[in-house]
């Protein structure tokens, strides 16, 4: 069964520091990667995807992730975060079509990102 | 596009009584997902639909969690009799199969139920 791994519970970071949110995967093939990310009181909304192609994905508001298959990772990025970005991020991981699970995503613990002035 | 819609956005009700949460996917949207999340046990997936039919419902706490969706643009989530460990945020999702995106979620506002 696939599996999603977000070992940092909660990072804080300055405004204007880079980023990096961890993200490790268990899957037999290569999976559909995604990040998402909750501000409070509201629902997910999604920051960027992986499917094929170049390991390198870019997002909305500035962020980037890395599919790594050697590492079965897919970190999420960002050169300098801003006061708005704090929120709690999801990484989710995808079964492709034939996969079990077929159509749902596994979802992380999630990070929760504060940022200070 | 409105997104998906859930109502009621908040919900208050006192333990025993019958609850049913609302949810309208985005048209055309051929998968829907039902999801509770909670501080201690976080983003937990209840049942999802494929074409209106559940395919797993294998999150579902216990019988008195139960869900249908009687047409392609609108499905409930039902509890009966409610409890206070039932209080949650309740997400309702919606995602469309072409083969490139089909997996990707949107997501809802959410129900915030309280049980009292």
């Amino acid at each position: 069964a696939q599996s999603v791994t977000q070992p940092d519970i909660h990072i804080t970071v300055s405004e204007g520091a880079s980023l990096e949110l961890r993200c490790n995967y268990s899957y037999g093939a290569t999976p559909y990667l995604f990040w998402y990310v909750q501000s409070p009181g509201q629902g997910l909304q999604l920051l960027l995807k992986y499917f094929s192609g170049d390991t390198l994905v870019q997002g909305i508001k500035g962020f980037e992730a890395e599919f790594k298959r050697s590492q079965s990772s897919f970190n999420l990025r960002k050169p300098s975060v801003h006061w708005s970005d704090a929120a709690e991020y999801f990484c989710a991981v995808g079964a492709r079509p034939g996969g079990t699970s077929y159509g749902k995503l596994t979802f992380g613990q999630g990070t929760i990102l504060t940022v200070h002035p | 596009d409105a997104g998906v819609i859930q109502s009621p956005r908040h919900e208050v009700t006192e333990m025993g009584q019958e609850v049913t949460l609302r949810c309208k996917p985005i048209s055309g949207h051929d998968y829907l997902f039902w999801y509770r999340q909670t501080m201690m046990r976080g983003l937990e997936l209840l049942i999802y639909f494929n074409n209106n039919v559940p395919i797993d419902d294998s999150g579902m706490p216990e019988d008195r969690f139960s869900a249908k969706m009687p047409n392609a643009s609108f499905s409930t989530l039902k509890i009966q009799p409610s409890e206070p460990r039932d209080s949650a945020v309740y997400f309702c999702a919606s995602s469309l199969d072409r083969g490139g995106s089909y997996n990707e979620q949107f997501f809802g506002p959410g129900t915030r139920l309280t049980v009292l």
